[in-house]
């Protein structure tokens, strides 16, 4: 069964640094997403992303993140200069229309 | 206010009972709901979406919706110990909307 994928499982990254998690999307879905979940917490939108560019992003997802699509296959969230609120597991999803999202392995990051 | 709302927990149930978790949310024009269940550590994985008022069943577990009420509950019968999960509630709006607003989950224990 196809699955959404995501690497690498665990960065750890000093505050300030750039990040880059990187996600496969199911091979023919189309709308893609980013979530994250801070420890203990709900799972928070991010941004959504279709036909190569951002169809909504949440109050969270400021100037600092921004996502890609570099090739047919991989779809990005790069943090800029992180902080150590950013900690936190991030999951990618995706979703074939009509359909429903589904989610990534996730990456946890912690901003040390 | 917030948006999707769900009890905590932990509910605890014997194996073989049925498990009923439920979910209320605020915004009226919500169009799509979903429960992820979410082991410890991992990502959400999807176990059922209902989109019109009633009853959706899918092997041993219904979900409910009451757009009136605005509830939507997740009932678990023949509950076994690998069903001891967090439950998460979430909501689309629709009307263009690809965010899903998720609760914060409540925790299910079976116990054999």
């Amino acid at each position: 069964e196809p699955e959404v994928t995501q690497t690498p499982s665990h960065q750890v990254t000093q505050m300030g640094q750039e990040v880059i998690l990187r996600c496969v999307p199911i091979s023919n879905h189309l709308y893609f997403y980013w979530y994250r979940q801070i420890l203990g917490q709900k799972v928070e939108f991010l941004v959504s992303f279709y036909n190569n560019e951002i169809s909504e992003k949440s109050e969270i997802f400021d100037d600092q993140f921004s996502v890609e699509r570099p090739d047919g296959s991989n779809f990005t969230l790069k943090i800029r200069s992180t902080k150590l609120e950013d900690s936190a597991m991030y999951f990618c999803a995706s979703r074939a229309p009509p359909g429903e999202q589904y989610f990534g392995p996730g990456t946890r990051l912690t901003v040390t | 206010q917030k948006e999707v709302e769900q009890n905590s927990g932990p509910l605890s149930v014997p194996e073989g009972a049925i498990a009923s978790l439920n979910c209320t949310y605020s915004d009226r024009g919500s169009q799509s709901f979903f429960w992820y269940r979410q082991y410890s550590g991992k990502s959400p994985e999807l176990i059922m979406f209902i989109y019109s008022n009633g009853d959706k069943e899918d092997g041993r577990f219904t979900a409910q919706l009451n757009k009136a009420s605005q509830y939507v509950s997740l009932l678990i019968r023949d509950s076994q110990p690998s069903d001891s999960a967090t439950y998460l509630c979430a909501v689309n709006r629709g009307g263009g909307s690809e965010k899903l607003v998720f609760g914060k989950g409540t925790k299910l224990t079976v116990n054999p």
